[in-house]
């Protein structure tokens, strides 16, 4: 079973930041990552597939990099409504799929 | 626009049966090639995926939970059912239904219900 492992696990920034955020997998996934984000009481919603690829509605604010094992979300400029949890998860050598433990992005 | 709809018990005894529907609307499940399947998250913690069924009616689970887990297809009513078997408190989590494209990422989700186990 791949795991995830994620970076910090919370991220304390003010509104304009940049965030910056990593998962980093066990073995390598090439690029089969994806990023979601998590808001309380909220189902998660897809933000990024295949490492890199915006899902369809989400900013450009939002991008993606990263290949092999190490992988980051960045987050150009925080918008008050980004802040919540993130999680990564990986659709390499399945199942089962997995989640990282997630990072929260709070107000400073 | 596809939505998805979890149903189901709030609150099942230990030792039984957890069973959830979803109801998919704006779209079908026999549609290829899809998979739906569930996802669980306990209060505060993270994500396990449960498992999935394809379209086609195969099924795929996660090894952690495969003895207990039943996953399955009514598309005459597109809709899709979780059941776990002999549920401990570790079961108590809100259960999210999900389509899954073959890619494998989850995308749309249903707003999750907490199913509770406890006596």
């Amino acid at each position: 079973e791949i795991v995830l492992t994620q970076s910090p696990v919370t991220l304390s920034l003010s509104p304009g930041e940049r965030a910056t955020l990593s998962c980093r997998a066990s073995q390598s996934i090439s690029s089969y990552l994806g990023w979601y984000q998590q808001k309380p009481g909220q189902a998660p919603r897809l933000l990024i597939y295949d490492a890199s690829n915006r899902a369809t509605g989400i900013p450009a604010r939002f991008s993606g990099s990263g290949s092999g094992t190490d992988f980051t979300l960045t987050i150009s400029s925080l918008e008050p409504e980004d802040f919540a949890v993130y999680y990564c998860q990986h659709r390499s050598n399945w199942p089962p799929f997995t989640f990282g433990p997630g990072t929260k992005v709070e107000v400073k | 626009q596809l939505q998805l709809q979890e149903s189901g018990p709030g609150l099942v005894k230990p030792s039984e049966t957890l069973s959830l529907t979803c109801t998919v609307s704006g779209g079908s499940i026999s549609t290829s090639p899809y998979y739906w399947g569930w996802i669980r998250q306990p209060p505060g913690k993270g994500l396990e995926w449960i498992g999935s069924v394809y379209y086609s009616g195969s099924t795929y689970y996660n090894p952690s939970l495969k003895s207990r887990v039943t996953i399955s297809a009514d598309r005459s009513k597109n809709q899709f059912s979780l059941n776990l078997s002999s549920v401990t408190a570790a079961d108590t989590a809100v259960y999210y239904c999900t389509k899954r494209a073959p890619a494998g990422w989850f995308d749309p989700w249903g707003q999750g219900t907490l199913v509770t186990v406890s006596s």
